[in-house]
């Protein structure tokens, strides 16, 4: 199966906090591992990961993949009220062989209060 | 176009009735794709296009579900007499390039089907 586990399912923080959000998947057949932000429109594309132990940054998020593991965790600091949102994570590539197939978590859904 | 463009954005219809929900593509986009979200879910695959090919219906649920993408650009998913459970934000992406080589997917704002 190529389930994807993300957590936690909502986390509520006020401005100025740090979080982590964590993804675990299978490994059949993985290719990549992706970050999404959602908020209430179109999935945003954050981050691809395809190596182990490397960090992806982008202002105040950052993510890093362990294969050995078979986790990613996205992390924000600073947090501020637009950082509310849904964050997906996603696996490339699935048991069933296709390489371009996106299989996603549930979603963390973020709620950063002033 | 700058982005992924979905209509319509809202689409409610009577169980029974058929729809059309469209898809028009970053130009130059090899792949799309189209993905279901149910309400506190995350999107759920149902079928990819590489140019006018359609490559992989997997996922689309049963045969009401029909996708088409003619020349290698727009897509229109039909839905045949609809069910509330068809109910959900069907979500459109496309990307680049094809195949193992494909990389990050772009989406659209979604059309939120609504089936009373």
């Amino acid at each position: 199966e190529d389930k994807v586990v993300q957590s936690p399912l909502s986390l509520v923080v006020h401005e100025g906090d740090t979080v982590t959000l964590n993804c675990s998947y299978e490994v059949t057949n993985f290719r990549s591992l992706l970050w999404y932000k959602q908020e209430k429109k179109a999935p945003t594309f954050l981050f691809m990961l395809t190596s182990s132990g490397i960090e992806k940054k982008s202002g105040r998020l950052s993510s890093i993949l362990d294969k050995k593991e078979l986790f990613s965790i996205l992390n924000i600091t600073a947090t501020q009220t637009g950082d509310s949102a849904v964050y997906l994570c996603a696996r490339k590539g699935s048991s069933g062989g296709s390489n371009y197939k996106l299989t996603f978590g549930k979603g963390t859904l973020l709620t950063v209060n002033p | 176009g700058a982005g992924v463009s979905q209509s319509p954005r809202y689409k409610v219809a009577k169980r029974g009735q058929d729809v059309a929900l469209r898809c028009d593509p970053i130009s130059g986009h090899v792949s799309l794709f189209w993905y279901q979200q149910a309400l506190g879910q995350g999107p759920e695959f149902l079928t990819y296009f590489q140019n006018e090919a359609q490559l992989d219906k997997s996922g689309l649920p049963s045969d009401r579900f029909f996708a088409e993408r003619p020349e290698g650009s727009v897509s229109t998913l039909k839905i045949q007499r609809t069910q509330q459970e068809d109910s959900a934000v069907y979500l459109c992406a496309s990307s680049t390039a094809g195949g193992p080589s494909s990389n990050e997917q772009f989406f659209g704002p979604g059309t939120r089907l609504t089936v009373l």
